[in-house]
This record gives structure tokens, sequence and C-alpha cells, in this order.
């Protein structure tokens, strides 16, 4: 079954240290990878588009990291704050699917001050 | 400049009932998504419209589910006869097209409990 899946589904972290966030998926032929954030009851943020042709794309703290062979994807947020937490999730276009947007199942972030 | 709005933002009905929720995309974006996040089956897609294509509607969940887009602008997603099993928040996000590397901007959601 082609997927998408987050591991840890959660993360609590002090202040100022880096987060790492991972992401894997089954589809190696992807267009893209997205990463978002969503804050609780709200909608979803989108932080960083990662094309296929990318390795990486960097945004202020965050930096996102693509291995399309190994079929993953990394979120780095470095020196975190209490505003980041979260629940991060990332998405792709699988070709199982169509290539409609299939997203993990989040990773919940909370930075402890 | 103005991003994706849905209305309502929350919505309370009654089972059996029907309801119809609202998308307004960003200006010139072709394509348009509904996503539904529910607790234990995180988020999945329903149905997208691009351009005057016909829609897929691979991902709605059954046949009281149905949406529409009129003027390649403005969706409505109605919930005929709804279910307790459709309570959720339905997100709606829109991009400039479906091909290759678009992002998609997500609204902040429809929250729907069905009593």
């Amino acid at each position: 079954k082609q997927e998408v899946t987050q591991i840890p589904a959660a993360l609590s972290v002090p202040e100022g240290e880096n987060l790492v966030l991972n992401c894997s998926f089954t589809d190696s032929a992807i267009y893209n990878l997205q990463w978002f954030r969503q804050d609780p009851g709200k909608g979803l943020t989108s932080l960083l588009l990662i094309q296929s042709s990318q390795r990486e794309q960097t945004s202020g703290r965050l930096n996102a990291s693509l291995d399309k062979s190994s079929g993953r994807s990394t979120l780095y947020i470095a020196a975190s704050q209490p505003g980041d937490s979260a629940t991060y999730l990332c998405a792709a276009p699988l070709k199982a699917a169509g290539n409609k947007l299939t997203f993990g199942g989040g990773t919940r972030v909370l930075v402890k001050p | 400049g103005a991003g994706v709005s849905q209305s309502p933002s929350n919505k309370v009905t009654e089972k059996g009932k029907d309801v119809e929720l609202r998308c307004d995309p960003i200006s010139g974006h072709t394509a348009l998504y509904w996503y539904r996040q529910s607790l234990g089956q995180g988020l999945e897609f329903l149905i997208y419209f691009q351009g005057n294509s016909a829609p897929d509607k691979s991902g709605l969940p059954s046949d009281r589910f149905s949406a529409e887009r009129t003027g390649g602008s403005v969706s409505t997603l109605t919930i005929q006869r709804t279910q307790q099993e459709d309570s959720a928040v339905y997100l709606c996000a829109s991009s400039l097209y479906t091909g290759e590397g678009y992002e998609q901007y997500f609204g902040p959601g429809t929250r729907l409990t069905v009593t």
C-alpha cells in the first residue's frame, strides 16, 4: 500500500533544542513533498515545498531535506521556541492515489520553556 | 493577499439534516480540493476540481456527499442526511494548478458536529 508515515507521533523537547521530524513515503517517484504546520483548532499552514529535483529547502530556522531513493524527508527546526509547539504534517502526491496529496499522521510537538 | 476562506467555521447539526460548507479559494487558483480530518483517521482527500475538467470524486465516502464549484471559483460541499460519523473538520485548499510542483494553500476549516 502506498502511504506516508510520520514517526514519532509526539515529541517533547526543551526550548532551544533542535527539532528533527521524520517523514517516510513509499513512492520514490513523487513530484514534490510539502510540510505543513497545524495549530489546535486551525487549518494547515504550508511551511516548505520541496520539488522532486531538489534535495532541500530552507526558510528561516526551518530546513527540509528530501531523499527520494530512500523515501525519506526530514524537517529540521533550529533553536526551538515554545511558539513552535504544533502538529507538523508532511504530504506527498502519490501515484497510487492518482497524484493526490496523501498525508502522514503528523507529529505533535511540544517545546517546553 | 487574501487566503482561502471557509464558512461557517463551526456547524452543529442534528443527525439526518443536510449541511452545506463553503470554500472561497485564492483568486486565480484553478485547482480546489476538499479534505476531511477526523480523530483516528488523519487527513483524507475527498474531491478536487481543476478548471473546467470533470471533478475527481474518488475520495467521497458515500453518495450522501457531493460538491460543486461555480464559475471556477467558490465551491460548496454538501452532505445529505448527516450521520454522526460525518463529524470532522472539513478543510478546503487551492493551488495555482494540479500539475507538478504546485503548493496547496489551506483554509481554516469548518468543524462539523453531528448530534
